[in-house]
């Protein structure tokens, strides 16, 4: 099975624009998760949504939106990317919300100018 | 709320040599406690999980880490290092149901041949 798939692989961005960040899992998980991995930071959870139609703030989630219409699709918006945006993005999932193991995407690198 | 610490931010060690990589945790209860593990450009894969019974667990790759809830730590472990092990490991600490990952800023491990 693919797992997680993630899109784009890479982007840069014009600052005040806006982006969408796109993550598909295929195992119907239901909880699922993004996070931004930063120097020295680690990963930092930014929204998570435990079960479809449900979503939840993470310990950053300004500047970020997401939806969960339905099992599979997890989209990640920024209404209008600043520089301190710069960062890679992972999609992550569960099969049950929280503690249980995680499974992660690729990643998504994205370049805020 | 949960933290994790990993206070080496990178360790290089020789191909065959013994690995020991740190992580302490802050939690008041019983935490679930995970190493993964992250190659160049790749997500990050799980290499072993502690939720509760036997304090030492196996882990994929020849990985191994031990749970010591004395000292708050979580140690990963491994008797003979392979270049390919060369990466990026991260500590993360979960709860219960009601709390999210908190992952550590990350341990970088360089190879020499």
């Amino acid at each position: 099975t693919a797992g997680i798939t993630q899109a784009p692989t890479s982007q840069i961005l014009a600052a005040g624009r806006s982006m969408t960040l796109r993550c598909t899992q295929d195992m119907r998980h239901n909880a699922m998760y993004w996070y931004r991995q930063d120097l020295g930071l680690g990963l930092r959870l930014i929204h998570y949504s435990n079960t479809a139609g449900t979503t939840g703030k993470g310990e950053v989630p300004d500047g970020y939106s997401v939806s969960r219409a339905n099992t599979d699709d997890f989209p990640l918006t920024l209404a209008s990317a600043v520089p301190s945006q710069t960062s890679v993005y992972f999609c992550a999932s569960s099969e049950e919300p929280r503690a249980d193991t995680q499974y992660f995407g690729p990643g998504t690198r994205l370049t805020v100018l | 709320a949960q933290s994790v610490t990993q206070p080496d931010i990178h360790i290089t060690v020789s191909e065959g040599a013994s690995l020991e990589l740190r992580c302490n945790y802050s939690y008041g209860a019983t935490p679930y406690l995970f190493w993964y593990v992250q190659s160049p450009g790749q997500g990050l894969q799980l290499l072993l999980k502690y939720f509760s019974g036997d304090t030492l667990v196996q882990g994929i790759k020849g990985f191994e880490a031990e749970f010591k809830r004395s000292q708050s730590s979580f140690n990963l472990r491994k008797p003979s290092v392979h270049w390919s092990d060369a990466a990026e490991y991260f500590c993360a600490v979960g709860a219960r149901p009601g709390q999210n990952f908190v992952f550590g800023p990350g341990t970088r491990l360089s190879v020499l041949p």
